[in-house]
């Protein structure tokens, strides 16, 4: 079946560093892959996405490529803000609309 | 504003008894559905509906039901065949189209003691 395997966390960095959240899968076909963020308290909101191979997503600085070969799609910011501080989930489209595989979420904390 | 409004953000319930957590959505979405989050672990599909009067199990459904009598609303209930029911819940929704974003309430916290 499918499954999403990200990088374990907490990560925790300073103001301006740069970010990479790995995140790997395990799937048949071709799925659609998402990246969502949730804030404290909060439910998710889909960060960013890539429907097939070679797609780049990108939303508020942060992109990911849809890498086919390594089965991966590894988050990246080239400079984090305190207001990044959140949980990351990388998930997983299945045939269905809908139903989403997710990962366990990676913790990022960033300090001025 | 359209949303999804999960409510009441935080619920105590005694072992034993069953309890109703209420998503209602406004974004005229025909598919909704319910995640279970728990610490390290991701969420879980519970439930979905795709459209009223309908809905399937998810990957975790044992101790739990749920009702679709209208598209705006999808109750779930924890039942007390649910054996780990502290958990974050939360509600989702989505046009029935592939690859369509989720779009989540702010999640119920439900502690059972």
């Amino acid at each position: 079946g499918n499954s999403v395997t990200q990088m374990e966390g907490p990560v925790t960095l300073s103001e301006e560093a740069f970010l990479t959240i790995n995140c790997t899968y395990t799937a048949t076909g071709y799925p659609s892959l998402f990246w969502y963020v949730q804030y404290p308290g909060e439910g998710l909101q889909l960060l960013l996405k890539a429907t097939k191979a070679d797609d780049k997503g990108s939303n508020k600085g942060f992109e990911a490529t849809y890498r086919k070969e390594t089965t991966s799609f590894h988050l990246e910011k080239g400079s984090v803000q305190v207001s990044d501080s959140a949980v990351y989930f990388c998930a997983l489209g299945g045939t269905s609309y809908g139903k989403l595989t997710f990962g366990q979420g990676t913790i990022l904390t960033v300090h001025p | 504003d359209g949303g999804i409004t999960q409510s009441p953000k935080y619920l105590f319930r005694k072992e034993g008894q069953n309890v109703t957590l209420s998503c209602e959505q406004n974004l005229n979405h025909d598919a909704m559905y319910w995640y279970r989050q728990d610490p390290g672990q991701g969420l879980r599909l519970i439930y979905y509906s795709q459209i009223v009067n309908d809905f399937q199990k998810g990957d975790i459904a044992e101790g739990y039901s749920v009702s679709r009598e209208k598209k705006e609303s999808f109750p779930l209930t924890v039942t007390s065949a649910q054996k780990n029911p502290t958990a974050f819940y939360l509600c989702a929704s989505s046009i029935t189209k592939r690859d369509s974003p989720l779009h989540f309430g702010n999640g119920t916290r439900l502690t059972v003691t």
